[in-house]
């Protein structure tokens, strides 16, 4: 147990559904991330959230959609995914200290999605 | 992020020590060396990090050269539940992940 939680575990949705991905942070950290994680290919940063607001968004498709509404809580609102987002997709918390120093990131287990 | 280079593959033997390279030869002087595992379809655990000085935690040991263009990361008694893919990454903060070295300990 890391302290970081995600749910659903598993995910299967077709192109036209719409569901979104939880994650949740119990070390009291103020900074949150969304990885990316496909078959065969490195770990992907999707986004980066630090006190609550996005600083980091590299590029990623306007059908996933981040949210985070406090320091604790962090999801990823999916509509009309393509067959290719189909992935492991991780969350992440960390403290960010002054300065920006960012302290090790600690890993949820990670949702497994399959968009058919 | 200084870009990081490993080995594709490793083998070690249970009970002995696994040593694992990595290569960052473009490191600048801020940007700290981060250790990571992932064991199968689980998300990365966090082994250890360090900036300039050698570094031992429950987990493992980090060696840094004194120009910190390498380390390794040693496991002092690899055990089958090590086997993993294992992460080196330099960065200040952000984590760019590469492919990572599997390390397979057999009995």
């Amino acid at each position: 147990e890391t302290g970081v939680t995600q749910t659903p575990r598993h995910l299967v949705m077709g192109m036209t559904n719409k569901k979104s991905l939880k994650c949740e942070q119990h070390l009291g950290h103020n900074a949150m991330y969304w990885y990316k994680q496909s078959a065969k290919k490195p770990l992907e940063l999707m986004f980066v959230y630090s006190l609550e607001e996005r600083v980091e968004n590299n590029s990623v498709p306007s059908r996933f959609s981040p949210e985070c509404p406090n320091s604790s809580h962090l999801f990823l609102h999916l509509h009309t995914l393509q067959p290719e987002d189909s992935a492991l997709y991780l969350c992440a918390s960390s403290q960010v200290r002054t300065g920006g120093t960012r302290d090790e990131q600690f890993f949820g287990p990670g949702t497994r999605l399959t968009v058919l | 992020d200084a870009k990081t280079t490993q080995p594709t593959s490793m083998d070690c033997a249970e009970g002995r020590a696994a040593n694992l390279p990595c290569n960052h030869s473009t490191i600048s002087g801020n940007e700290y060396v981060y250790w990571y595992r992932q064991i199968h379809s689980q998300g990365p655990q966090y082994i250890i990090h360090g900036l300039k000085n050698n570094e031992t935690n429950e987990m493992a040991s980090l060696i840094i050269t004194e120009d910190r263009k390498s380390s390794t990361l040693i496991l002092p008694h690899a055990t089958l539940r090590d086997t993993a893919v294992y992460y080196c990454i330099a960065g200040y903060g952000k984590l760019t992940f590469g492919q990572g070295t599997i390390l397979t300990v057999h009995p």
